[in-house]
């Protein structure tokens, strides 16, 4: 079955506490990328990757990293987790020419 | 930068009936990609219908249909023989062209279908 996984669905962590965030798509899809959804904000992309070893910004990516060492895999990771940074999170792939197909969403709080 | 706006927080329908939602963007782009999106109270994110800004035919897809004005830079979505699966938040979203791969998404729209 064609799709896109996230670990955790869920995590409470702490101020500072290092985390990461998986996402894995197995449609050999060129393009992934993160998204952050905040009520009244819709989703923000914040990085995204055209291909391996190819990254870039999106409008959000202040205290977030991300890296694509292998083409399915896409992790998300915040060194230094902050309260603002308490969201929904979304990973998606796509080949680049219409549709994105995404996760079912990692639900951060950070106390 | 891309915006979408969505002016209508929240709308409720009776079962059976017909709701529009609107949404309009702002770009100086001529060809790109506008999309709705449904995100049910399970949250997974599900493609609704599509739309090629170089394409005139508003798309279609069983219930779901749109009215694209290019133009006015106008994306509504028309919801017809409302059911109750269709209780959901509904996101419009821009992407600029093939490859550009960033999708720009408005704030949502709930809908709540009524019994």
């Amino acid at each position: 079955e064609a799709q896109v996984t996230q670990n955790p669905r869920y995590l409470i962590t702490v101020t500072g506490k290092k985390l990461t965030v998986t996402c894995s798509q197995n449609m050999n899809h060129e393009y992934m990328s993160w998204y952050r959804q905040d009520p009244g904000l819709g989703l923000r992309q914040i990085y995204y990757s055209m291909n391996v070893e190819v990254t870039d910004k999106g409008d959000v990516p202040e205290g977030y990293k991300v890296s694509r060492k292998e083409k399915r895999n896409f992790p998300l990771i915040l060194e230094s987790p902050s309260p603002n940074q308490t969201s929904l999170y979304f990973c998606a792939s796509g080949s680049g020419l219409d549709e994105q197909f995404f996760g079912p969403g990692t639900r951060l709080t950070v106390l | 930068a891309q915006t979408v706006t969505q002016s209508q927080p929240e709308m409720s329908v009776q079962e059976a009936e017909t709701v529009t939602l609107s949404c309009t963007y702002d770009t100086s782009e001529n060809n790109y990609y506008l999309f709705w999106y449904k995100q049910p109270p399970s949250r997974q994110m599900i493609l609704v219908i599509r739309q090629e800004a170089y394409k005139q035919q508003n798309a279609t897809e069983n219930r779901f249909s749109v009215n694209f004005q290019k133009a006015a830079k106008s994306f509504s979505l028309k919801i017809s023989d409302s059911q109750l699966g269709d209780t959901a938040m509904y996101f419009c979203a821009f992407m600029k062209h093939v490859r550009s791969y960033k999708l720009s998404f408005g704030a949502g729209t709930t809908v709540t279908v009524r019994a």
